[in-house]
């Protein structure tokens, strides 16, 4: 069974829209982390939340521990939005375990 | 603004053949890690390290694979004798000494190609 798992798999929406990324996860954590990986690969940090809601510009991450779920928003989505968001956990040492991703595509 | 770096960017190898992977972290982290991703799939954690030594290890960082922080400023990941499935995006990251307010700082990856 997947540690995390991520909903949808793959997103695609028009500019403007409200954007809503899902994690849940199985393994009791002590922080949850929301990643953005462009298309060349590169991996960027959004987010670290171990409680309620963290918001950094149009992005909005919150996370529910009882009921080890997690989401990511974005509001008044662009284009250049577009890339795979990942949601991972941290584990004992603060590895971080990954999600698979979710494709997000925003269509001008 | 201070970023992870890695090189080299890509490297081809023959199977069997020993490589390095090369990382700088950010100067003043004390937290590093290695990461793969095969193409097509998820990130999957290698190995962490802590003051001089390894802290965490997953699965598949077996026999073949070692980590060394050599002169206190690179952090390198090699491997023995490369297999075709190693061939992957290795990504390093290094975090400060606040692990339960930081987050990890990623480099670009070097893509390992395995012939």
């Amino acid at each position: 069974k997947n540690e995390v798992e991520q909903s949808p798999q793959n997103l695609t929406a028009q500019e403007g829209e409200f954007i809503t990324i899902n994690c849940s996860y199985s393994v009791g954590i002590s922080a949850l982390h929301w990643l953005q990986q462009h298309p060349g690969g590169g991996i960027v940090s959004l987010f670290m939340l171990s409680s309620g809601k963290k918001k950094h510009g149009r992005l909005i991450a919150t996370i529910n521990i009882q009921e080890k779920h997690s989401s990511l928003h974005i509001t008044a989505s662009h284009p250049r939005d577009s890339a795979v968001y990942i949601c991972a956990v941290e584990g004992s040492n603060y590895q971080l375990i990954w999600g698979a991703g979710t494709k997000l595509i925003i269509k001008p | 603004e201070p970023e992870v770096t890695q090189t080299p960017s890509h490297q081809v190898t023959q199977m069997g053949q020993e490589v390095i992977l090369r990382c700088v972290p950010i100067s003043n982290h004390l937290y590093f890690y290695w990461y793969r991703q095969i193409l097509g799939q998820k990130v999957e954690f290698l190995v962490s390290f802590y003051n001089n030594e390894i802290s965490e290890k997953s699965e598949i960082f077996d026999d073949q694979f070692s980590v060394e922080r050599p002169d206190g400023s690179n952090f390198t990941l090699k491997i023995r004798s490369t297999k075709l499935e190693d061939s992957a995006m290795y990504f390093c990251a290094s975090m400060t000494g606040s692990p339960m307010t930081d987050t990890q700082y990623f480099g670009p990856g070097t893509r390992l190609t395995v012939l």
